[in-house]
């Protein structure tokens, strides 16, 4: 079990400019979920993938965000034309199906300047 | 809808000393809980879990939980805290398959371990 993995760790952007992040599950972990995290605060639900299908968006997820999961494996999530409300921590989780627990990657912070 | 709500956002404590975070949920349905820790620049880390088995529900590190349904509470204990105790703590709660199993998370609790 090598953990969920997320790449970049850390990234630093212009206003405007487009940023994509990596997520790769624990390999028999179907189901995948991106939140985001704001300082000082709980993660918030973005969306959720089984297999590549995209399953729920929650309205936090604007024009401007898209994931994808296109083999049902590893995800991307893109944010185009960034602003400053941006800046957050992106975090991904997977599980198995069931009741089985959401096991986390170690996320990617996103500073917009 | 699902919320979480934890009482305090900051608790400090002494080394050696009872650890007591508070969360209360509200759900429509009978829930998942979770416990989950966070340290500084890292992801989120699974103490515990609750999904309608014994109410009192034992996790890694020292760490358990009572789901109080008549309350709605699902409070996390540690008798002896540690200094490596000192993180960031999160409630959360799910609604099971019909939500997707998503998590909704309450605004955490930063916790001090004094020496």
């Amino acid at each position: 079990d090598t953990g969920v993995s997320q790449d970049p760790r850390h990234k630093i952007t212009k206003r405007g400019q487009n940023v994509t992040f990596r997520c790769d599950p624990i390999s028999e972990h179907n189901r995948l979920y991106w939140y985001r995290q704001t300082l000082g605060q709980g993660p918030e639900f973005l969306t959720y993938f089984q297999n590549e299908a995209q399953l729920e968006k929650s309205r936090l997820l604007s024009d401007r965000f898209s994931a994808e999961r296109p083999k049902g494996s590893f995800s991307t999530l893109e944010i185009q034309r960034t602003e400053q409300g941006d800046s957050a921590m992106y975090l991904c989780a997977s599980r198995e199906g069931g009741s089985a627990p959401q096991h986390f990657g170690d996320g990617t912070r996103l500073s917009i300047l | 809808a699902q919320s979480v709500t934890q009482l305090g956002s900051h608790v400090s404590v002494s080394e050696g000393a009872l650890v007591l975070l508070r969360c209360n949920y509200s759900s429509s349905v009978p829930p998942y809980l979770f416990w989950y820790v966070q340290y500084p620049n890292q992801g989120l880390q699974l103490l515990l879990k609750y999904t309608s088995a014994a109410t009192l529900v034992k996790g890694i590190n020292g760490f358990e939980a009572e789901f109080k349904k008549s309350e709605t509470s699902f409070h996390l204990t540690k008798p002896s805290a540690h200094m490596s105790d000192a993180a960031e703590y999160f409630c959360a709660v799910s609604e099971g398959k019909a939500a997707g199993n998503k998590l909704t998370f309450g605004g955490g609790t930063r916790v001090l371990v004094k020496p």
